[in-house]
């Protein structure tokens, strides 16, 4: 079946370092590929998305390219601030009415 | 606009009791989910609704059951809660697929504890 990993956590950064949170997944067709935020006490937000081969999603300073050749979507930001510091989870989409399967999440804490 | 509303957010029971988690969107979508999130283990589906009328079981079933009650509303019950069954459940929808947008909006959760 489908599946997601997600390099584990937790990560702590220092402000303004580089991020990357490695994101690979096996599926049987063209999945749509997703990072999703949780912060603190609150549930998932979509971070960004990629619906085809080579389509970079981004958003609030991420970025994520879909690259079909390695089957990874990796997350990443130049400079990370505190208030990212939050669990990120990959997941992906079938085509079809499927449900989301995602990752385990991936625990990031900004110290300043 | 609430967008998903889950009810309650903190709830504790006794191993053996039941109770509902409900949930309720309003933004018209058609499709909802309830997953369960335990540390290490990310998000894991319970049961799904594709559209109202309908349900499906996810990864981990066991011990659930679901009702789409109208296109608002899709409540997980436990008849006999476990203490293997403390997690924090989120419910999710999503809108039809035709609308040209697959993006799951999910509710603030819910956080049990089976003692």
């Amino acid at each position: 079946g489908d599946s997601v990993t997600q390099m584990e956590g937790p990560v702590t950064l220092s402000e303004e370092a580089f991020l990357t949170i490695n994101c690979t997944y096996t599926a049987t067709g063209y999945p749509s590929l997703f990072w999703y935020v949780q912060y603190p006490g609150e549930g998932l937000q979509l971070l960004l998305k990629a619906t085809k081969a080579d389509d970079k999603g981004s958003n609030k300073g991420f970025e994520a390219t879909y690259r079909k050749e390695t089957t990874s979507f990796h997350l990443e930001k130049g400079s990370v601030q505190v208030s990212d510091s939050a669990v990120y989870f990959c997941a992906l989409r079938e085509a079809g009415n499927t449900p989301l399967v995602f990752g385990k999440g991936t625990r990031l804490s900004v110290i300043a | 606009n609430a967008g998903v509303t889950q009810t309650p957010k903190f709830q504790v029971l006794k191993t053996g009791q039941s109770m509902t988690l409900q949930c309720a969107q309003d933004m018209n979508h058609n499709s909802m989910y309830w997953y369960r999130q335990d540390p290490g283990m990310g998000l894991r589906l319970i049961y799904y609704s594709a559209s109202e009328g309908t349900t499906d079981k996810g990864e981990v079933p066991n011990g659930y059951n679901v009702s789409r009650l109208n296109k608002r509303e899709f409540s997980l019950r436990l008849e006999s809660a476990a203490p293997s069954q403390t997690s924090v459940y989120f419910c999710a929808s999503r809108p039809r697929q035709a609308l040209g947008t697959d993006t799951q909006y999910f509710g603030p959760g819910t956080r049990l504890t089976v003692l």
